[in-house]
């Protein structure tokens, strides 16, 4: 089946830096991939849709300034949290479904980011 | 309203029970529909999708209500093993959109 390989799986960074996180679609190519958040005991929220060649569409409450989003081909999108906080630690998930595939949508292994 | 919700649990059932769980979706227009489990502190994993006509994947039988806009799971004989939390996922398309809806879980434990 498709294969999302997300990466890196575990960053701790300072107060004030910033982190890039990577979430690829291998032997698929992925013209939508999906961003999500999750804090500890609470369910997936989506982030973001990250559209190949096009601006991110972000949900809600989400600042677009704050969580970058590349998806410069169609395999690979990033999510770069810039100028980090404590209250941005969480585990961030990137999701991608193939074109036609029957599988529902694979997951990246997950990113747990830790601000310190 | 949320657009997804689910009973957040928790069930805690003896092995070998059978347990059902739900999630009602507020879109008219959701077109597809899957449950995902997730272990602690890991990624979520497709367990199946949901067709109208119900569809069964030896212990677990998923249906999809779409008049009543619900979708269930049933667990039937579980195992130590099914202890996790399931996630119904309801998603949309448009012209130029599309969208993926997770409730927030429902935890399962299964006792000895």
């Amino acid at each position: 089946g498709a294969v999302v390989s997300q990466h890196p799986s575990r960053v701790i960074c300072k107060s004030g830096t910033s982190v890039k996180i990577e979430c690829r679609s291998l032997d698929f190519q992925a013209t939508t991939m999906f961003w999500y958040r999750q804090f500890p005991k609470q369910s997936l929220m989506l982030m973001a849709t990250s559209n190949e060649g096009s601006k991110a569409t972000y949900e809600q409450g989400v600042e677009k300034d704050k969580f970058l989003i590349n998806h410069a081909s169609l395999t690979l999108s990033t999510l770069t949290v810039t100028s980090a906080h404590p209250e941005d630690s969480s585990f961030y998930i990137c999701s991608a479904r193939e074109s036609g595939g029957a599988y529902g949508y694979t997951f990246g292994s997950g990113t747990r980011l830790t601000v310190v | 309203r949320k657009e997804v919700e689910q009973d957040p649990g928790p069930f805690n059932v003896p092995e070998g029970a059978t347990v059902a769980f739900n999630c009602t979706y507020s879109n008219s227009a959701s077109q597809s529909f899957f449950w995902y489990r997730q272990d602690c502190r890991k990624e979520p994993k497709l367990l199946m999708s949901v067709y109208s006509s119900g569809n069964e994947d030896g212990r677990f039988t998923a249906q999809l209500n779409r008049a009543s806009q619900y979708i269930s799971l049933l667990i039937r004989d579980s195992k130590l093993s099914d202890s996790a939390t399931y996630l119904c996922v309801v998603t949309w398309s448009g012209s130029s959109a599309s969208k993926i809806i997770f409730g927030s879980g429902t935890r399962l434990s299964i006792r000895p």
